[in-house]
């Protein structure tokens, strides 16, 4: 059964900060999505890596993928307080079942 | 961008009544799905359907029932709603990539 654990789960961070958000899942997946979150509101696609070693970057934010290792990371650089949100990952199963997702990181941006 | 609508968008609903909450999209996808999320909580998966007449419960037990008549369409209803169902509720539909409806924002008193 694949298992999606984001960590951590909760992160507060100043402002001109770098950090990173790690998501580990436990089978074999070659693909992997990253969402945001804004507080009461839907999920936004942010990132979809499809091999091992995929990499994008959208302004202040960086996802990767290591299929070997199982992880993918979310790195946010110099952090604003716009960043503030929940981020998920999420993974593909295979075979025809839904995408498994992580239980969120809530990313606070202070000054 | 994703076409994908929901409505209503906020309801506010007594105990008891039975309530439909209405999801489409005009993308074309066979793959649709129902979330619960209680507000800065994890995602819950409680229906998905892979075509029309198809549908499977999720992770997450429910009271709630969905249809697949149309592949644009997949609603879900509560046949009597409780308290515990005060929740976010979110559709989405993929083909590669999964898209997110705006939810709906469900309050039974």
């Amino acid at each position: 059964e694949l298992k999606v654990e984001q960590n951590p789960l909760f992160l507060s961070m100043q402002e001109g900060k770098n950090y990173t958000i790690y998501c580990n899942y436990s089978t074999t997946s070659d693909r992997l999505y990253w969402y945001r979150q804004d507080p009461g509101k839907s999920l936004e696609s942010l990132f979809v890596l499809l091999s091992n070693g995929a990499v994008k970057q959208e302004g202040r934010l960086m996802a990767s993928l290591d299929t070997k290792a199982r992880l993918s990371t979310l790195h946010i650089t110099a952090a604003v307080h716009d960043l503030s949100a929940t981020y998920f990952c999420a993974v593909w199963n295979s075979g025809n079942t839904p995408l498994v997702f992580g239980k969120g990181t809530r990313l606070s941006v202070i000054a | 961008e994703a076409d994908i609508y929901q409505t209503p968008r906020y309801l506010v609903i007594g105990t008891g009544k039975k309530i439909t909450l209405e999801c489409s999209q005009t993308m074309g996808h066979d793959k649709m799905y129902w979330y619960q999320q209680d507000p800065g909580m994890e995602l819950h998966l409680i229906h998905y359907s892979y075509g029309v007449n198809s549908t499977e419960k999720g992770d997450l037990s429910s009271e709630s029932t969905v249809s697949r008549i149309r592949t644009e369409h997949f609603p879900l209803t509560l046949e009597s709603a409780r308290p515990s169902h005060t929740s976010q509720y979110l559709c989405a539909s993929s083909h590669y990539e999964q898209y997110f409806g705006p939810g709906t924002r469900l309050t039974v008193t």
